[in-house]
């Protein structure tokens, strides 16, 4: 049972477009929600969190929207660049030391 | 910026044979996790610490065990290997207290034969 989703595998968007990708969770008890960026063989690199007590949270050209009554995230990139092509892994957590539920990856690629 | 270390970065071993990795955190990250990624699978999480004793646990097999020492470094120990334990093996560390972020390390590949 996915509790956990990333219901599209890729996303292609153009050089300079918004990407959005979308994460979906089932469990109420999730309080805290990330983002990861991984490569190939790469360990996953953190991109930007939300608390379940904020609705939004900006970093730099990350923005990560959280709708706990739809338990809906998303990220938004703008504008999007070709560096930004990798895995997008969102991930859960109940806090303090549990560990984190993946979804399944988003594979971006952006397009020149 | 100091990140999380991960030793051996390679491990090919035989069936039934038994695996040590180890995971150094960030300097005063007081918390570790472990997860193990299949080809084509999003990360599982295994077992975490913190202050040395084990925090919450997730699906890891009766084989395996881990601890956490004095200076905050881990190892995971796999005996009895199979096949399908093969996979990318990433330790990540918090600072408990903290943002909650985890930082992952660059992983272990695990080949079986």
């Amino acid at each position: 049972d996915q509790q956990v989703k990333q219901n599209s595998p890729s996303l292609s968007v153009q050089e300079g477009r918004i990407s959005i990708l979308n994460c979906d969770y089932t469990n109420s008890m999730f309080d805290y929600f990330l983002w990861y960026k991984k490569y190939p063989a790469e360990g996953p690199t953190f991109l930007i969190s939300i608390s379940s007590i904020k609705d939004k949270n900006e970093d730099g050209r990350f923005t990560v929207f959280l709708n706990k009554s739809a338990k809906h995230l998303s990220l938004h990139i703008v504008p999007s660049q070709p560096g930004d092509s990798a895995v997008y892994f969102c991930a859960a957590s109940g806090g303090g030391a549990d560990g984190l539920t993946f979804g399944k990856g988003t594979h971006l690629i952006i397009q020149p | 910026a100091a990140g999380v270390i991960q030793s051996p970065r390679h491990l090919i071993k035989e069936k039934r044979e038994t695996a040590t990795l180890k995971c150094y955190p960030i300097p005063r990250h007081d918390t570790v996790y472990w997860y193990q990624q299949g080809p084509g699978q999003d990360p599982q999480f295994l077992i975490s610490f913190y202050e040395k004793m084990q925090s919450d646990k997730g699906s890891i097999p009766d084989r395996f065990s881990a601890q956490q020492f004095s200076d905050y470094h881990s190892e995971l120990n796999m005996s009895s290997l199979e096949l399908g334990d093969s996979a990318l093996y990433f330790c990540a560390s918090s600072l408990r207290g903290g943002d909650d972020e985890q930082f992952f390390g660059p992983g272990t590949r695990l080949t079986v034969l």
